[in-house]
């Protein structure tokens, strides 16, 4: 079993919608959590990243954490055909510097 | 620089040849780190360095994999006797320091490519 599961898509959604993206993980050592984006042939940009349970906003994105469940979101809000990417759950344990990745959901937008 | 990077953007390199990556990350950073991506968006961590000393090489299959950060000069990654299964786009990424969970910048790879 991965320590991070992604559901790959790819999935697709009219310009405006509200967009969820969802990652589930197993290793209770992961303290930090990120949300990185990628666009075809080039290097993952941090979008956003939280420590503890809850939520986080930042423009149109939300990131969420529920630790207890091992569960982790990101929401688009008022999707938009520029943030067409995959998207890529990233998670750390406390003291290891190294990201642990989930395989990414590909995003399209439709205008 | 404000941006990692990373030469050659391509390499294609018959099984068993040699192959070599480059990266310079972002000035004052002291954390360098490298990961392959597969096919299906699968990222694997290599090894990480802070400054010219190795943090850790869990991931790195020592047989036919090396890397250096050395003062002065780009970071490396090298592969002796390339395999099919080696193809991937490698990513060097550079943080500020330890603690600096959520400033990991990639540079935009180098595909490697063994026929």
């Amino acid at each position: 079993q991965k320590e991070v599961e992604q559901d790959p898509g790819p999935l697709s959604v009219p310009e405006g919608a509200i967009v969820s993206l969802n990652c589930t993980y197993s290793n209770s050592a992961f303290q930090y959590f990120m949300w990185y984006r990628q666009y075809s042939r080039k290097g993952p940009e941090l979008l956003m990243y939280t420590y503890s349970s809850g939520n986080k906003e930042d423009g149109r994105f939300t990131a969420q954490v529920d630790k207890s469940s091992k569960y982790i979101s990101l929401f688009i809000r008022d999707s938009q055909p520029s943030d067409s990417a995959t998207y890529l759950c990233a998670m750390i344990n406390f003291g290891n510097e190294k990201l642990t990745f989930g395989t990414g959901t590909r995003l399209t937008i439709i205008p | 620089g404000e941006e990692v990077a990373q030469t050659p953007k391509h390499l294609v390199r018959g099984e068993g040849q040699k192959a070599k990556l480059y990266c310079a990350p972002i000035k004052g950073h002291s954390y360098v780190f490298w990961y392959q991506q597969v096919l299906k968006n699968e990222f694997k961590f290599l090894i990480s360095f802070q400054n010219e000393n190795v943090f850790d090489e869990t991931g790195m299959p020592k047989e036919r994999f090396s890397a250096k950060c050395l003062p002065n000069s780009p970071c490396s990654l090298e592969i002796q006797a390339t395999k099919l299964e080696d193809s991937a786009v490698y990513f060097c990424a550079s943080s500020p320091g330890r603690h600096s969970y959520n400033e990991q910048f990639f540079g935009p790879g180098t595909r490697l490519t063994v026929l």
